[in-house]
């Protein structure tokens, strides 16, 4: 079983729409990041989060450390949003920290 | 100031070569991580780098291998290719360890034909 799991695993939307893309993960955390990747791109940073919530234009990133969950939100979603978006945990291993990924959503919003 | 640096962006070799990627992180970043990326597995962790000591390590072969320098330029080389080992090889830099404050480059693309 994957240590970070992401729902769904894809998801059409139409523009405009608010969009939600989930994390879990099975073991403590330092930090959850979420991560953009269009397609034949790199991998964008968007958020790190080690707790509650935060916002960058339209996207807000919240994690629930008890529940270990986070959720993406995107508001108002426009064609650009298409990509795929990827949760990473800092996964705690002793006094180390690695980051483990979920196998990512692919997102498309059609105009 | 200057982002994640990875060179070459793109490379093709023959199975049984071998590879060296380099990545130049941001200045003042101490920590280079790199990962794999292929369209089955995902994204998964190699290895990261810290003060030119190897902190963590992932579940790859003996063939993968890297090194930091004092500078904290990192290379990592893959000896002996395998067709799987076809991928994106991303680098990540970050201040410290501890999966705090990444910021990944844009990968060198390997492909072995």
């Amino acid at each position: 079983k994957n240590e970070v799991e992401q729902s769904p695993q894809n998801l059409t939307a139409q523009e405009g729409e608010f969009i939600t893309i989930n994390c879990s993960y099975s073991v403590g955390i330092s930090a959850l990041h979420w991560l953009q990747q269009h397609p034949g791109g790199g991998i964008v940073s968007l958020f790190m989060l080690s707790s509650g919530k935060k916002k960058h234009g339209r996207l807000i990133a919240t994690i629930n450390i008890q529940e270990k969950h986070s959720s993406l939100h995107i508001t108002a979603s426009h064609p650009r949003d298409s990509a795929v978006y990827i949760c990473a945990a800092a996964l705690k291993d002793g006094a180390n920290s690695k980051l483990t990924f979920g196998k990512g959503i692919t997102l498309s919003v059609r105009p | 100031k200057a982002g994640v640096t990875q060179t070459p962006r793109y490379l093709i070799k023959t199975r049984g070569q071998q590879v060296t990627l380099s990545c130049s992180p941001i200045s003042g970043h101490r920590s280079v991580s790199w990962y794999q990326q292929t369209p089955g597995q995902g994204l998964q962790f190699l290895f990261e780098y810290f003060s030119e000591t190897q902190r963590n390590k992932g579940n790859f072969p003996g063939r993968f291998s890297g090194r930091q320098f004092s500078n904290s330029r990192s290379e990592m080389n893959v000896s002996t290719l395998e067709l799987g080992d076809s991928a994106l090889y991303l680098c990540a830099s970050s201040f410290g360890t501890g999966g705090i404050g990444y910021t990944f480059g844009s990968g060198t693309r390997l492909t072995v034909v």
